[in-house]
């Protein structure tokens, strides 16, 4: 059974970097894509990007190249960096496992993030 | 940008069926998934690729797709199916969540 973990710190100043991690246990993090998920609390869902272990990726245009992803497949961890941060970016943050026909199959629970000095 | 609504809320008395839409420009042409959000949880996938049930997913889920209109519908609605619903599309390698409904099981 694949599950995923996200970490990081739970308060991120204005202006700064957020940086998150999702650990990925029980499958291989090599094939198929993991994305990144955010939901401010008590709203909807908004995809953040993805990427691919041989390197490609998407990002939701929305966020004006903020985000940077990344994967470490020696480890099975997924990054993500998102810059400049404000207040709008306070959500909480899933990573996900899928692509175009199979769905989000598996989700971490999700890290709370605050934006906030 | 892809636009994808839902209605806002959906009630349904216990036992019967509930139909939740998603609506989008020709969403039938693409592959839809839909997820159920229980208060305090991560979503889980429900139908994958407009009609496709998942593993554990109970045979009450069933969905549709065609023109600009999907549909998941919960036949025979259970206490335990309170929850928010988020249909999913992909465009030109985006993905994009409809809006959300909340559905309430009277």
């Amino acid at each position: 059974q694949v599950q995923l973990q996200e970490s990081g710190p739970g308060l991120v100043r204005p202006s700064e970097t957020l940086s998150l991690t999702c650990s990925v246990s029980g499958g291989s993090i090599r094939t198929l894509y993991w994305n990144w998920i955010r939901q401010p609390v008590g709203k909807g869902l908004e995809w953040i990007g993805r990427i691919h272990p041989s390197g490609s990726s998407n990002h939701n245009p929305s966020l004006n190249s903020r985000v940077t992803m990344s994967v470490d497949a020696s480890t099975n961890k997924v990054f993500l960096d998102l810059r400049s941060v404000t207040a709008a970016d306070t959500a909480l943050y899933y990573c996900a496992r899928g692509q175009e026909a199979s769905g989000f199959d598996y989700w971490g629970q999700g890290t709370l993030v605050t934006v906030s000095s | 940008s892809y636009e994808v609504t839902q209605p806002l809320s959906v009630s349904v008395a216990l036992g019967q069926t509930a139909r939740i839409t998603c609506g989008g420009s020709n969403i039938g042409s693409k592959d839809l998934h839909w997820y159920q959000q229980r208060p305090g949880q991560a979503p889980v996938l429900v139908i994958y690729r407009n009609t496709n049930r998942p593993s554990g997913i109970p045979e009450r889920f069933s969905g549709s797709n065609s023109g600009n209109t999907a549909t998941l519908t919960i036949t025979g609605a259970q206490a335990g199916d309170e929850a928010d619903f988020f249909c999913q599309v992909w465009d030109n390698s985006i993905a994009f969540f409809g809006t959300g409904t909340k559905v309430t099981v009277l």
